[in-house]
């Protein structure tokens, strides 16, 4: 399975966007790239994914590059509920038994 | 209404009992998983069953029994606990074993602790 790299930590204001770098060089062409958050105490969460394409939905945005090594998550203005750990992960389109494998995550800490 | 429920959400026993840990969940998908998230808030999967056939069985030790009555259910079975099984387990499902597929949907998680 291809690995991920995330810093470990973060630190963001509130209100402010914030953008999560996520690095994957050895990303094969059939993987796609998710990103789940864990808040505390709860379980994982699904935030977004997208294979090349820029992808928008109503919680943040994808951005991958055009080598697609890397990717960034961004959450346009951050509130104090986006503090979490958040996971970027790739899963092939096929051939896949769904699992998920979770690197350490960037813990975000976000500051009013 | 919740999509993925776990029973309990706290279980403190001690070391050589048995215990089970319940998952249900209610979105209609196929496939449900166990994640164990240990001391270090490392993530990792255990099992995952699909449509009541196990397809994923990572290395976990034989003291661990997953159960599938049906699609909408998943239950962990745990013998003679020991102290290093304390973690938070975190029952999940999702509808495809792609990747081109949307989300897993997760649940609470129960906290197991081994005296």
């Amino acid at each position: 399975d291809a690995k991920t790299t995330q810093p470990n930590s973060m630190e963001s204001n509130e209100e402010e966007p914030v953008h999560l770098p996520c690095n994957h060089s050895t990303i094969s062409g059939t993987d796609y790239i998710h990103w789940y958050r864990q808040l505390p105490s709860q379980g994982p969460e699904y935030v977004i994914h997208g294979l090349t394409s820029n992808v928008n939905n109503r919680m943040a945005s994808l951005a991958i590059a055009e080598d697609r090594k890397s990717s960034t998550l961004i959450l346009h203005r951050a509130t104090l509920r986006d503090a979490a750990v958040y996971y970027c992960i790739l899963r092939a389109s096929s051939g896949n038994t769904g699992k998920l494998i979770f690197g350490q995550g960037t813990t975000l800490q976000v500051k009013p | 209404d919740t999509a993925v429920s776990q029973t309990p959400k706290y279980l403190v026993t001690q070391m050589g009992n048995d215990k089970s840990i319940k998952c249900e969940q209610n979105l209609g998908h196929d496939t449900m998983y166990w994640y164990k998230q240990d001391s270090k808030k490392f993530l990792k999967i255990m099992f995952s069953y699909n449509n009541k056939e196990l397809i994923i069985n990572e290395t976990v030790p034989n003291r661990f029994s997953p159960k599938s009555p049906d699609k909408a259910h998943l239950n962990l079975h745990i013998n003679s606990l020991e102290l290093g099984d304390s973690a938070v387990y975190f029952c999940a499902s999702g509808d495809d074993l792609r990747g081109s597929s949307g989300e897993q949907f997760f649940g609470p998680g129960t906290r197991l602790t081994v005296l």
